[in-house]
């Protein structure tokens, strides 16, 4: 159980396009998801929280308008990297958390989008 | 801030032997502690995890321990094997429940 899924895994796009990365959890219902960036060789970088139907809360740097985080429904969450420039190359992950809130539950992670700006 | 140290960065152990891992965290608040095993271009892998209030937990040939007092958790790999060869970050809760993350241990087994 607890499986999280992400697509795509892989993504290549020209400089100034927008890309959009879904994450679904497969298996329960998220009340919260995260979504994370990693740098090679680096430890995860949390970008948002997002809770089901409500805004998502952005970490101090991370530029709203330019990572947009809808979070749907229990199972899905997207984010969509607008106006992509190289600087964005990188990978992100996402992750959900089951539970009422309040406290820490585990987090599932998903297997990655490698982000590739030409 | 709240932050968690790691320690080694990397190590490097012979199959069979025994892995330990450690870290500290600062925000004497934080009551979960999850360790993840992360294999190159995947996600993090959960692997094992501990709460405040139980000082050891133990799957299989994986142990984690919990000093609450001295702030520092650690785990443990016991006999390891070739397929272990991973990045293990350790991580605690914040104040606001987020997990503020290790830097990473770049395990290798050497055959």
């Amino acid at each position: 159980g607890a499986v999280v899924s992400q697509h795509p895994s892989r993504v290549i796009c020209k400089s100034g396009t927008s890309v959009k990365i879904e994450c679904r959890s497969l298996d329960f219902q998220a009340t919260t998801m995260f979504w994370y960036r990693q740098f090679p060789k680096k430890s995860l970088m949390l970008m948002a929280t997002s809770n089901e139907g409500s805004k998502a809360t952005y970490e101090q740097g991370v530029e709203k308008d330019k990572f947009l985080i809808n979070h749907a429904s229990l199972t899905l969450s997207t984010l969509t990297v607008t106006s992509a420039h190289p600087e964005d190359s990188s990978f992100y992950i996402c992750s959900a958390e089951a539970g009422e809130g309040g406290s820490t539950d585990t987090q599932y992670f998903g297997p990655g989008t490698r982000l590739t700006v030409l | 801030g709240e932050n968690v140290e790691q320690h080694p960065s990397t190590l490097s152990v012979q199959e069979g032997d025994s892995a330990v891992i450690k870290c500290t965290y600062s925000d004497s608040a934080s009551n979960y502690f999850p360790w993840y095993k992360q294999e190159l271009g995947k996600g993090p892998q959960l692997i094992i995890d501990i709460r405040s209030n139980v000082g050891e937990k133990k799957d299989q040939r994986i142990a984690v321990t919990l000093n609450k007092t001295a702030k520092h958790f650690s785990l443990h790999i016991t006999e390891t094997q070739p397929e272990d060869s991973a990045v293990y970050f350790c991580a605690a809760t914040s104040r606001n429940y987020q997990l503020i993350w290790g830097a990473g241990t770049k395990l290798i087994i050497k055959p």
